[in-house]
């Protein structure tokens, strides 16, 4: 079946250090891949898309490529902030069908 | 915009009995709803998807009669967990989709952690 495979958490990181939260996914079809962000207290947010092979989905200093030939979609930042913290969720749905396949979430931690 | 709120956002219950999750769209109309469930260190998993005025739609494995879903109105749906034991416990979301979304257009609630003793 379906499913998207994340690094575990937690990522600990310093202010202004590089991101890179791994994921892979094994699909049938042609996916649509997804990373959500989700705050303390808060619900899951869309951080960014991408919808085919090699689209760069970005917002907010986040990165992803989507790389259909090693079935991943890694999120990376430049350079984090303590805002940043949060855990992160990389997810994909498959053409014609609305449900979403979560990873299990990935936990950053950024320290001033 | 697009704020799906939860409630309660915890709740403690004895085994046996019943207990309900209200999760509201609280400036769209949510026309498609979602319920997931996650489990520590878990992905969270798709449980129903619910259409306002029809019957939910339970994914394979899910017990129609132990999660009883109800989409009555446009801004809210309700998730009733019914004679609840301690292996239902679990952390709850929700999530909901305004008319003619995307298929990942879902905007999610902050969850509801339900404890069964």
């Amino acid at each position: 079946g379906d499913s998207v495979t994340q690094m575990e958490g937690p990522v600990t990181l310093s202010e202004e250090a590089f991101l890179t939260i791994n994921c892979t996914y094994t699909a049938t079809g042609y996916p649509s891949l997804f990373w959500y962000v989700q705050y303390p207290g808060e619900g899951l947010q869309l951080l960014l898309k991408a919808t085919k092979a090699d689209d760069k989905g970005s917002n907010k200093g986040f990165e992803a490529t989507y790389r259909k030939e090693t079935t991943s979609f890694h999120l990376e930042k430049g350079s984090v902030q303590v805002s940043d913290s949060a855990v992160y969720f990389c997810a994909l749905t498959i053409t014609g069908f609305q449900k979403l396949v979560f990873g299990t979430g990935t936990r950053l931690l950024v320290s001033p | 915009g697009a704020v799906v709120s939860q409630h309660p956002s915890w709740v403690i219950c004895k085994s046996g009995t019943s207990v309900k999750i209200e999760c509201r769209s609280l400036d769209f109309q949510a026309t498609t709803m979602f319920w997931y469930r996650q489990f520590p260190k878990q992905s969270l998993m798709l449980m129903a998807t619910s259409n306002e005025g029809s019957k939910a739609t339970y994914e394979q494995g899910v017990e129609k009669d132990k999660f009883l879903i109800n989409h009555a109105s446009l801004t809210l749906s309700t998730l009733t967990v019914t004679s609840a034991h301690p292996e239902d416990s679990s952390f709850y979301i929700c999530s909901a989709s305004p008319p003619q979304a995307q298929r990942y257009e879902q905007y999610f609630g902050p969850g509801t952690r339900l404890t069964v003793t």
